[in-house]
Order: structure tokens, then sequence, then C-alpha cells
């Protein structure tokens, strides 16, 4: 079975740049998360995403932060303009259900590094 | 008080050791709790779920205690291989919500041969 793809595996902008990142869940999940981790922190939820509709993105920086899930399938984030405290591993994870029905197991992608100079 | 608490580390450890994390969490509402490893410039993999009872896979034995709202992770006799940063999750309830993931920042574990 495959697992979660993300690409770019890696990007590296300028600040005041734009940048989207790409999710194809496993198949059949329902639910798709996209996080945020910075160096030395664990991963921090910006968004949640059951089917195509908003679970929860109530730590998603919408000035410069947006994610759409048109089909619940794929999923992209973008920033734009980046900052420079956005460099950080963008993860990508998908679970059956939503993990606060009982589905423990998230499947996280292999992430992709962002580094904004 | 921080959603979720965890010792940073790192924990340096010998093979065959028997070690344990705690990690503690600020709201007593939270219903599901589970740790996470995550290797060296890797993605998080679910390692177990904790539940109230307690619960046990091979080498590790995971505890809840909502009174003092800590959970652990016991692992015994260490392999190189369990290098890595342990993360607990917890499911954060604000009142009718369905809950909030939160992740602590990772306790790092090295064994050494």
């Amino acid at each position: 079975e495959a697992g979660v793809a993300q690409s770019p595996r890696y990007k590296i902008i300028e600040k005041r740049q734009s940048v989207a990142f790409w999710c194809n869940p496993i198949s059949g999940h329902a639910t798709l998360y996209w996080y945020q981790q910075i160096l030395g922190q664990g991963p921090k939820l910006l968004i949640q995403f059951q089917n195509n509709g908003v679970v929860d993105d109530s730590q998603l920086p919408k000035d410069r932060f947006s994610a759409e899930r048109l089909k619940g399938v794929d999923s992209t984030l973008k920033i734009q303009p980046a900052k420079l405290e956005d460099s950080a591993v963008y993860l990508c994870a998908s679970s059956l259900d939503l993990i606060q029905r009982g589905q423990s197991t998230q499947y996280f992608g292999p992430g992709t590094r962002l580094l904004v100079l | 008080r921080k959603e979720v608490e965890q010792d940073p580390g790192p924990f340096n450890v010998p093979e065959g050791a028997t070690v344990a994390f705690n990690c503690t969490y600020s709201n007593s509402a939270s219903q599901s709790f589970f740790w996470y490893r995550q290797d060296c410039r890797k993605e998080p993999k679910l390692l177990m779920s904790v539940y109230s009872s307690g619960n046990e896979d091979g080498r590790f034995t995971a505890q809840l205690n909502r009174a003092s709202q800590y959970i652990s992770l016991l692992i015994r006799d260490s392999k190189l291989s369990d290098s890595a940063t342990y993360l607990c999750v917890v499911n954060m309830n604000y009142g009718g919500s369905q809950g909030n993931l939160i992740f602590g920042k990772g306790t790092k574990l090295s064994v050494k041969p």
C-alpha cells in the first residue's frame, strides 16, 4: 500500500515569496492533516480536513497560510508571503477517520523541508 | 503550564537498560493519548496508543494516570535501534469540540553499545 506522498521534498525561497506544498493521502483516508514542525519542536497542527471540509484550522495563520482539499483527496498548503520564521518541515498526515472518533493511527508523509532566506 | 510537556533529554543509556519517559498534559478533559516515534530527519510514526488500563507491546509499556495528568512510556531491554525521539501526543478537548491534537516537543533517546 502506498504511503502519504508529499512534494516537493525540499524548497528554498526568499522571504516575501510564495510557496505551495502538495499532499496525496493514503487511498481511502477521509481525514488529512497539515503540521508544521520547527527544529527542536514537536509537530504543530495547522489544519485538519475531513473529506473536503475543514474540521480545525484554529492554529493556521490565516493572514499568510491557506489550504484546500477541493475534491476530498489531494491537498495543497500555500504560504504567501513567506517569513523567515516559516522555515520548518511541513508534514502531511492522513487517517481513515477522525482521530477524535477513535482512529488512532495517523500516517505521516516524508515532509517538505522549507528554508526561507 | 504548557499543554503537553516532556523532558527533552537526551537520555543516554547502555544497551539492555530500562528507560522511562513521562509526559504531563494540562487539560483534564483530554480523552486520547499516544506515543509516536520520530527518527532523525524522518516523519513521526505511531508507536502505541495509551489506554486507561495501561498497555504493553513487547518491550514497550504505556501507562496513563488521569488523576495526575501524565502518561508514561517504559522501554525494557533497550536496543540500539530504539534510538530516536519519542513524542507524546494528547487529544485536548475544549468543551464540546472534537479536540485538538497536541504534540509534545519530544524526548530524545540515545542507546549506546
